[in-house]
């Protein structure tokens, strides 16, 4: 299988734990992102990388939420200290310039 | 990001029946995207629009990207069950920061009864 991975697919953490998520995009797409989707709305995007360049970080994204891609292939995200309404499933995707394909996501519940 | 306004919330409907759903903004869109996504799953790629006016299929699926560039829609013909599912709408517009980010509607929720 050439699509999006994601690994853990469901991640359980209690409040103010570390938890930190893998992306393995497809192997000849350069840019990566990042999104989250909550219950009932639609994916809303955190981060995009071009390579290993973090080009983009939305308002969304706060200081304890980390985003690397070292070697322009797979991507990390990492949630510090993390909180309640962290809670929520997180999608990477990767493309070129006009589609983007989404992973399988990570579903995370902060306890 | 921009909002999108998708239409209608939610579709209950019997198998065989065709079904169109619709998304509209008030910005303009470069590219629109249909995706399907099921329960704990990534959304799944249906169909991607370029251009204004263009009209295309897949499938059983059509879906049209608009002449004002603010919206687009996507027809299902004889539905069948494994149809059900969430679909969104993305709209794209590209930007040397935000590299293309996407802006979903919220979804339109389809049941499919045999």
């Amino acid at each position: 299988d050439t699509g999006v991975s994601q690994n853990p697919r469901h991640k359980i953490t209690k409040r103010g734990q570390n938890v930190t998520f893998r992306c393995d995009p497809i192997s000849e797409h350069n840019r990566l992102y990042w999104y989250r989707q909550t219950l009932g709305q639609g994916p809303e995007f955190l981060t995009y990388f071009q390579n290993e360049a973090q080009l983009e970080k939305s308002r969304l994204l706060s200081d304890r939420f980390s985003a690397e891609r070292p070697k322009g292939s797979f991507s990390t995200l990492e949630i510090q200290r993390t909180e309640q309404g962290d809670s929520a499933m997180y999608l990477c995707a990767s493309g070129g310039s006009e589609t983007q394909y989404f992973g399988p996501g990570t579903r995370l519940l902060v306890l | 990001g921009q909002q999108l306004n998708q239409s209608p919330q939610s579709m209950f409907i019997q198998e065989g029946e065709d079904v169109s759903m619709n998304c509209t903004s008030s910005s303009i869109f470069n590219t629109w995207l249909w995706y399907k996504q099921d329960p704990g799953e990534g959304p799944v790629l249906l169909i991607a629009l370029y251009k204004a006016g263009e009209l295309t299929s897949n499938g059983r699926l059509t879906a049209q990207f608009g002449i004002t560039r603010k919206d687009s829609f996507l027809n299902i013909s004889a539905s069948i069950p494994s149809d059900v599912g969430i679909y969104f709408c993305a709209g794209q517009t590209p930007n040397s920061n935000s590299g293309y980010a996407l802006n979903f509607g919220k979804g339109t929720s389809l049941l499919v009864t045999p």
